[in-house]
């Protein structure tokens, strides 16, 4: 069975600053990895997927993630926080033998001023 | 483009009423999902459909919650009798394939309310 693990509840980090959200997963086969941004009352909004290749991505709203794969982890992040990055963030992952897509529990991102 | 399209936003009935979701995927998309999210969790899969065909429903419960994709373009997801616990987001999704690297679009969702 896949899985994904997101091991922090909530990141604060000061606007300016660089920010990392955790995610590490588990599957039987190669991974296939989404991060995703939820705001309030909205549904979830796709940020950037690893496929295969460049270990670093770069997503929308300056977000890129490090897939690492010794470590079976694909944090997300970003070099200089906004408010506006104020958010629910979510990872997912989709085994290459299995076609459902599973989501971690989220973390809230919050950027102070 | 237009996006995946739900309707209602909002819904609120009382334990042991029936109620239905709609949804309408991007154009082209094979692969539809519905997937529950109660508060402060992720997104749970209900139910995955490619085409008119369901290739996932083992977290459907199935004794109250049903689905289908009508002609494999616009779905409808039914709950009936409601339990108080099924008080949640239902988002549906959809992807031009339900494999590998094809990333799922999410409508805004439909917020239950069973009271």
């Amino acid at each position: 069975a896949q899985s994904v693990a997101q091991p922090e509840d909530q990141v604060n980090v000061a606007e300016g600053n660089p920010l990392t959200v955790k995610c590490t997963y588990s599957v039987s086969g190669n991974p296939y990895l989404f991060w995703y941004v939820q705001y309030p009352n909205r549904g979830l909004q796709f940020l950037l997927k690893y496929i295969t290749g460049d270990n670093l991505v770069k997503g929308s709203y300056g977000f890129e993630a490090e897939f690492n794969k010794s470590q079976t982890s694909f944090h997300l992040k970003k070099p200089s926080a906004l408010v506006s990055d104020s958010a629910l963030y979510f990872c997912a992952v989709r085994d290459d033998g299995y076609s459902t897509l599973t989501f971690g529990k989220g973390t809230m991102l919050l950027v102070s001023p | 483009e237009a996006g995946v399209a739900q309707s209602p936003r909002y819904k609120i009935i009382e334990k042991r009423q029936s109620v239905a979701f709609w949804c309408n995927p991007i154009s082209g998309h094979a692969t539809l999902y519905w997937y529950q999210q109660i508060l402060g969790q992720g997104p749970k899969l209900l139910i995955q459909f490619q085409n008119n065909g369901v290739v996932d429903d083992s977290q459907l419960p199935k004794d109250r919650f049903s689905a289908e994709r009508l002609k494999g373009v616009d779905s409808t997801l039914k709950i009936q009798p409601a339990k108080l616990e099924d008080s949640a987001v239902y988002l549906c999704a959809s992807s031009q394939l339900g494999t590998g690297g094809s990333e799922a679009f999410f409508g805004q969702g439909t917020r239950l309310t069973v009271v």
